[in-house]
């Protein structure tokens, strides 16, 4: 079985300072992880992806990620947001040894203040 | 990049009605597509899954025979709502899995959604 959290439901952070959105996640085999963001009104852009190797992992618009196995944790971090960040963010993991479909997390909407 | 097309990006029709929502992939060949609802307070909920050339398989809960999909090519598949009740009105979301990737990768293009509202 696979699931996937993002505890919350909203974050709020000021343009040019550091943000993070959580994620964890729970899976039996070996975990797949992405992070996916939706505009208003649009479908889900693929930002970044974790299978194997570093555990920092880069996507687009200079946004990362940090695997941790332990906490089994995938948090979406950026050094430094803009007002144009805002949106709803979604992360997705699948179960290396089970099915190929992603399960999505409930979504999290960053509102970037200028 | 990989793209799909989802249309119409808004439709308004009458209780009763059928509505057809294409979803394309305009620059690969997707195996699988996912027809996704996502609901007013963000949550993505997936409908079905279909891949080409056979019957597409409905998640628990979605009724096959009120939305219809079809995966007909590599590149199409089409859902459509059958006899829509105010209650069907949402936003829906394509996506495909690119067929040249691996199972592992795994990477997900979607759709810009169609808003469909039931009057």
């Amino acid at each position: 079985a696979q699931s996937v959290a993002q505890p919350e439901d909203q974050v709020n952070v000021a343009e040019g300072n550091p943000l993070t959105v959580k994620c964890t996640y729970s899976v039996s085999g070996n975990p797949y992880l992405f992070w996916y963001v939706q505009y208003p009104n649009r479908g889900l852009q693929f930002l970044l992806k974790y299978i194997t190797g570093d555990n920092l992992v880069k996507g687009s618009y200079g946004f990362e990620a940090e695997f941790n196995k332990s906490q089994t944790s995938f948090h979406l971090k950026k050094p430094s947001a803009l007002v144009s960040d805002s949106a709803l963010y979604f992360c997705a993991v699948r179960d290396g040894g089970g099915s190929y479909i992603p399960t999505f997390g409930r979504g999290t909407s960053l509102i970037v203040h200028p | 990049g990989a793209v799909v097309s989802q249309h119409p990006s808004r439709v308004i029709c009458k209780s009763g009605t059928s509505v057809k929502i294409e979803c394309r992939s305009l620059d690969f060949q997707a195996t699988t597509m996912f027809w996704y609802r996502q609901f007013p307070k963000k949550s993505l909920m997936l409908m079905a899954t279909s891949n080409e050339g056979s019957k597409a398989t409905y998640e628990q809960g979605v009724e096959k025979d009120k939305f219809l999909i079809n995966h007909a090519s590599l590149t199409l598949s089409t859902l459509t709502v059958t006899s829509a009740h105010p209650e069907d009105s949402s936003f829906y979301i394509c996506s495909a899995r690119d067929k040249a990737s691996g199972l592992w990768e795994n990477i997900q293009y979607f759709g810009a959604g169609t808003r469909l509202s039931v009057l």
